[in-house]
């Protein structure tokens, strides 16, 4: 039973457009999330974050909302670029369920138009 | 500031035979953790110490995998004996505190059982 769902294997985004990245949840003990960014061959970088307590959070050119009533949270990436292009994962964790080890979605692959 | 450190970065074993890895976190992180991560899929929770006690291994297969953190600081885990569905990589990982902070991933040692 998969907690954490990234339902879009693969998105193209022109280079300058917005890539939205969605991610939606299951456990409602989840209360704060993560997003990754993971190049070939390495292991995945952390990218934002967001607590349960919050509905967005901006870093730059990327912006998490967080919309708990549908379970549902996106990354946003304006403009994007090439070195964008990569695989990004959604992450969550249930601190006061005392899980803090984080969950993983499949990850969506961000393939980024010149 | 250095890194996690993962070796090998590659292992190919035949089934039934056993395999190690070693994991060096962060300095200072009193928080380390081991995922797995199977093709096509995202990293998965085997376990999580914190300093040299276990956090949480309730999703490791505790019949053939192993996992120790002597002294609070380098990680060994250990699977005897490898099974064919255990090829994957398996991802280090290591933050700074339990609490609302990202962590940190090694590159990761991929394991292929034949």
């Amino acid at each position: 039973d998969q907690q954490v769902k990234q339902n879009s294997p693969s998105l193209s985004v022109q280079e300058g457009r917005i890539s939205i990245l969605n991610c939606d949840y299951t456990n409602s003990m989840f209360d704060y999330f993560l997003w990754y960014k993971k190049y070939p061959a390495e292991g995945p970088t952390f990218l934002i974050s967001i607590s349960s307590i919050k509905d967005k959070n901006e870093d730059g050119r990327f912006t998490v909302f967080l919309n708990k009533s549908a379970k549902h949270l996106s990354l946003h990436i304006v403009p994007s670029q090439p070195g964008d292009s990569a695989v990004y994962f959604c992450a969550a964790s249930a601190m006061r369920g005392g899980a803090d080890g984080l969950t993983f979605g499949k990850g969506t692959h961000l393939i980024i138009q010149p | 500031e250095a890194g996690v450190a993962q070796s090998p970065r590659y292992k190919i074993i035949e089934k039934r035979q056993s395999v190690a890895f070693w994991c060096n976190p962060i300095s200072g992180h009193a928080t380390l953790y081991w995922y797995q991560q199977i093709l096509g899929q995202g990293p998965k929770l085997l376990i999580q110490f914190q300093n040299n006690g276990v956090v949480d291994d309730s999703q490791l297969p505790k019949d053939r995998f192993s996992a120790e953190r002597l002294k609070g600081v380098d990680s060994t885990l250990k699977i005897q004996p490898a099974k064919l569905e255990d090829s994957a990589v398996y991802l280090c990982a290591s933050s700074l505190e339990r609490v609302n902070t990202e962590a940190f991933f090694g590159q990761g040692t991929r394991l292929t059982v034949v």
